[in-house]
């Protein structure tokens, strides 16, 4: 366990649903990230938040929408998702430069 | 662009061998680089993380070297084993915000 956690593991959801995936850190640190992980293509950085505050929006569609309620939790909402919508979602946090990235393991999205 | 390159793509060495994994950058302004380690379906796990100042960074058989003015790095691993195989990343902060850009990874599989 690395200390941040995220659920569910796994999710398969049909393109009409709403879904919402979760990441928690009890690491203490101060920035959240999720980043997608499609199949043959590096991560990609899919938005920041420091402080709570929304950082950086990497151009995502508005059918992921992102919350951070506090420091500690970060939430993806999903929906009307596409099939290339398909990948690995890893949240992860950090503290700052001097002590670099922490992830989560993941969650395996599945669009039908 | 700020970009990162891996090569190689894959690399499959038999069990023993001294072995190096590049990483190449476009920009030399960096703060820091981190090289991951991530196994089939899981997160990332953190090895080394190498700030600007810094040269290199050693945990146990592992070295990974920084050489900002070239645009590279190098992850040497020392004494290859089975359990080293796995997706190597390299990703580094180009900016103040600490959002890390991602190579595609090296796959190295170690043969008994």
């Amino acid at each position: 366990e690395t200390g941040v956690t995220q659920t569910p593991r796994h999710l398969v959801m049909g393109m009409t649903n709403k879904k919402s995936l979760k990441c928690e850190q009890h690491l203490g640190h101060n920035a959240m990230y999720w980043y997608k992980q499609s199949a043959k293509k590096p991560l990609e950085l899919m938005f920041v938040y420091s402080l709570e505050e929304r950082v950086e929006n990497n151009s995502v569609p508005s059918r992921f929408s992102p919350e951070c309620p506090n420091s500690s939790h970060l939430f993806l909402h999903l929906h009307t998702l596409q099939p290339e919508d398909s990948a690995l979602y890893l949240c992860a946090s950090s503290q700052d430069r001097a002590h670099g990235y922490t992830f989560g393991s993941g969650t395996r999205l599945t669009v039908v | 662009k700020q970009e990162v390159t891996q090569i190689p793509a894959a690399l499959s060495v038999p069990e023993g061998e001294n072995l190096v994994l590049n990483c190449s950058f476009t920009d030399s302004a960096i703060y820091n680089l981190q090289w991951f380690r991530q196994d089939p379906g899981k997160g990332l796990t953190s090895l080394l993380l190498i700030q600007s100042s810094q040269r290199e960074q050693t945990s146990g058989r592992l070295n990974a070297s920084l050489d900002k003015s070239s645009g590279r790095s190098t992850l040497y691993i020392a004494a290859s084993q089975p359990g080293d195989s796995a997706t190597y990343l390299c990703a580094v902060s180009f900016n103040a915000g600490n959002m890390l850009t991602f190579g595609g990874g090296t796959r190295l599989m170690v043969k008994p």
